[in-house]
């Protein structure tokens, strides 16, 4: 059973420039979150999605960040025209279902993707 | 009222002994307690996780202590071993809210052999 899949493991990127960063959640898994790692810091949330649906962005920023998880394929995580503030480690997560079908608290995290921008 | 603390953010311990690592917390609503493992490159690995309802669980090696009157909760590693050399990220979060984790700013662990 492979687990939460994320590509591209390395990103670099010019100031201006677009990142997608896309993540595949363990099957059978349809709640993804995306957190942002700083260096030396703990993950700080950014946005929780079902299928075809934002459930919370509360901790996205306002400006030049979008997430989406459509009903096929993997989750995106776009930054339009990138800072260098931007650089850092972002993780995706994905949770199951409880046979009650409520989502459960575990979350399972993939390998992330280290964006560089210069 | 949303943090949560970690400490320290750095420890030294000698093969064979007991590592400890403490979290802190002022949002009463957490009710899920988990802790992860990371190894330099590579995302969180879900080690332990414990609810308020026990003071303590283990598992192997790792025990996590909660204390509910005091908002704090700790991860005992024993018999530390050099593989044991990681970060280690405390976290929090509220069954039926957004479900979103609260980490802590991690402890980083080395084990001499």
């Amino acid at each position: 059973n492979a687990g939460v899949m994320q590509n591209p493991r390395h990103l670099v990127r010019r100031r201006g420039q677009e990142a997608r960063l896309r993540c595949s959640p363990m099957k059978g898994h349809s709640h993804v979150y995306w957190y942002r790692q700083l260096p030396e810091e703990g993950l700080k949330f950014m946005v929780y999605l079902q299928k075809e649906n934002i459930i919370d962005e509360s901790g996205m920023p306002k400006e030049r960040f979008s997430a989406e998880f459509p009903k096929e394929g993997p989750s995106i995580l776009r930054i339009q025209q990138v800072v260098r503030g931007d650089s850092a480690a972002y993780f995706c997560a994905s949770s199951p279902l409880s046979l009650a079908g409520a989502v459960t608290d575990t979350q399972y995290f993939g390998p992330g993707t280290r964006l560089t921008v210069l | 009222q949303q943090q949560v603390k970690q400490s320290p953010q750095s420890l030294i311990v000698q093969k064979g002994g007991i590592s400890i690592i403490n979290c802190a917390y002022e949002n009463t609503a957490f009710d899920y307690f988990p802790w992860y493992q990371q190894f330099p490159g590579k995302g969180p690995a879900l080690l332990i996780a414990i609810r308020p309802d026990v003071s303590e669980k283990k598992e192997g090696r790792f025990t996590i202590s909660f204390n509910k009157s005091a908002k704090q909760f700790s991860l005992h590693i024993m018999d530390s071993q050099p593989g044991d050399s990681a970060t280690y990220f405390c976290a929090a979060s509220t069954t039926g809210s957004q479900g979103n984790l609260i980490f802590g700013k991690g402890t980083k662990l080395s084990v001499k052999p």
